[in-house]
């Protein structure tokens, strides 16, 4: 089992909030990621990251922002939380041999 | 740039019954190949992979994938499927570069039925 942790699972939060959306992984990977599902919908990637202090921008535009400060942390904010950020936030992580290992998501409802 | 292609957005079958869910792709790059298995409001989870090799990959669960390069397709099979198997199933590929990053498709609902 991988070990990819996302708080919170679930969010309502009104508009024009900050939020911050979190994931951590125990396994020591470089390369991190953040994918943006809708409801019945494919994964689209808003943010990628190398390593420490490395973070570049998906093929999806998104207002969000991330840092990667420590290797198992990498989380993501929303400076202004709107109706059009409701979505499900997955993170993943990958090792080069065995793939990419995913969180089990973050469903954030703006309201 | 990749694409990814899952004609069938459903999938219905009995029991026990075989099941192929399609996915092909394009590229003008060599890619991996990926399929992900979703169960409801979770994450992903990887069934199987094709880095390089053997074109038959054996994942968990009982699925396999087929690499076929001429036809740019990966479909993935299950001789005989359980209840348990229904769940939302994602095709994926990446660029053989180091970045790992991934191409989904629209995803493929399969729908066992008793």
């Amino acid at each position: 089992e991988a070990d990819i942790y996302q708080t919170p699972r679930y969010l309502v939060i009104g508009t024009g909030k900050k939020i911050t959306l979190e994931c951590s992984q125990t396994m020591g990977h470089d390369k991190m990621y953040w994918y943006q599902q809708d409801p019945g919908m494919e994964l689209h990637l808003i943010h990628y990251s190398y390593g420490v202090n490395s973070t570049e921008k998906g093929d999806l535009s998104s207002e969000s922002t991330v840092s990667r400060i420590r290797t198992e942390h990498f989380p993501l904010t929303l400076e202004s939380a709107r109706p059009s950020h409701t979505s499900q936030y997955l993170c993943a992580s990958s090792d080069q041999n065995r793939g990419s290992f995913f969180g089990q998501g973050t469903r954030l409802t703006v309201v | 740039a990749q694409s990814v292609t899952q004609l069938d957005s459903q999938v219905p079958v009995f029991e026990e019954a075989p099941v192929e869910l399609r996915c092909n792709y394009s590229s003008s790059v060599s890619v991996y190949l990926f399929w992900y298995v979703q169960y409801p409001n979770q994450g992903l989870q990887l069934l199987l992979k094709y880095l390089s090799g053997s074109t038959l990959v054996k994942g968990i669960n009982g699925f396999e994938a087929e690499f076929n390069k001429s036809q740019t397709s990966f479909h993935l099979r299950k001789p005989s499927v359980h209840i348990s198997d229904t769940a939302e199933y994602f095709c994926a590929v990446s660029e053989v570069d180091s970045s790992y990053k991934l191409i989904f498709g629209s995803g493929t609902r399969l729908l066992v039925r008793p």
